[in-house]
C-alpha cells in the first residue's frame, strides 16, 4: 500500500514553461485535493475532486488546471508558470462519501521552484 | 470562507513537558483534523475530531463545535514531537478543509 504518492519530488521551472504533477493514491478514495504551502505559512486549497469527473475550485486556483478521469489520479497542471507560483505543493485524498472519519492522507509534497 | 486561528504561533518546551495548543474556527464545522508536520516536510494526520475527545498515546484532542474551538495536547514531551502543528476545519456544506497558519513546537533535551 504506497498510500499517496507525488512525482516529481523537485522541479526547476523558467517563467512561461507549462508542466503537470502528478498524484496517484491506492486507497479508492474518492476525495482528492491539491494544496500549496509557501514558507512559514499553512496550507491554502488550490482545487478539489470528491470523484471521478468531477472538480471544484479552492481557495487559490488562479494559473492551475486539474482533471480527474480515474478514482486513482489526480494532476495538476501549470498553463504557465509564473515565479510567484513557487512553493511546496502537496496532493492529499481521503473517502468522500460520509465526511465523518475521513481522515485527510498526504503525499510528501514537491518543491518547485519557478526562476 | 471559515477562518481558522491557531495559538501559541510558536512554542519552546523541555524535554517531558506537557503543552496545549488551541484551534478557533469562525463556522459550524462537520470536518476538524490535527496535523504533524515533521522537520522534514512530511504531513502526518494525528486527529480526525469533529467533535468529543481521541486520546493516542501522549497526544489527545479535544473539539467543542458549539464553541468552535480545538485543543490539543501533548503529554511528556519528546523531541521527536518537534515541528508544526496545524489544526483545518471544514465548513459544514463545504468539502473542502480550510488549514490555519500552525504551532511552531521546539522540543529541547
Amino acid at each position: 500500500n504506497a498510500g499517496v504518492t507525488q512525482t516529481p519530488k523537485f522541479q526547476v521551472l523558467k517563467t512561461g514553461q507549462s508542466m503537470t504533477l502528478q498524484c496517484a493514491q491506492d486507497m479508492n478514495h474518492e476525495y482528492m485535493s491539491w494544496y500549496r504551502q509557501d514558507p512559514g505559512m499553512g496550507l491554502r486549497l488550490i482545487h478539489y475532486s470528491v470523484g471521478a469527473g468531477i472538480t471544484d475550485q479552492g481557495e487559490v486556483p488562479n494559473g492551475y488546471n486539474v482533471s480527474r478521469s480515474t478514482t486513482e489520479d489526480f494532476p495538476l497542471r501549470l498553463l504557465s508558470a509564473a515565479p510567484s507560483q513557487t512553493s511546496v505543493y502537496f496532493c492529499a485524498s481521503s473517502y468522500a462519501r460520509a465526511a465523518y472519519n475521513s481522515p485527510l492522507h498526504f503525499g510528501n509534497g514537491t518543491r518547485l521552484t519557478v526562476t | 470562507g471559515i477562518q481558522v486561528e491557531q495559538s501559541p504561533p510558536d512554542l519552546i518546551l523541555q524535554e517531558g513537558a506537557n503543552s496545549t495548543l488551541r484551534c478557533n474556527f469562525s463556522d459550524s464545522v462537520n470536518n476538524l483534523q490535527w496535523f504533524h508536520q515533521n522537520p522534514w516536510g512530511q504531513l502526518i494526520n494525528l486527529f480526525y475530531i469533529p467533535s468529543g475527545t481521541k486520546q493516542n498515546g501522549r497526544l489527545s484532542a479535544t473539539t467543542v463545535a458549539t464553541e468552535r474551538y480545538s485543543l490539543l495536547y501533548i503529554s511528556s514531551s519528546q523531541t521527536t514531537d518537534s515541528g508544526v502543528y496545524f489544526c483545518a476545519a471544514e465548513r459544514t456544506g463545504r468539502r473542502a478543509l480550510t488549514f490555519g497558519s500552525g504551532t511552531r513546537l521546539q522540543v529541547q533535551p
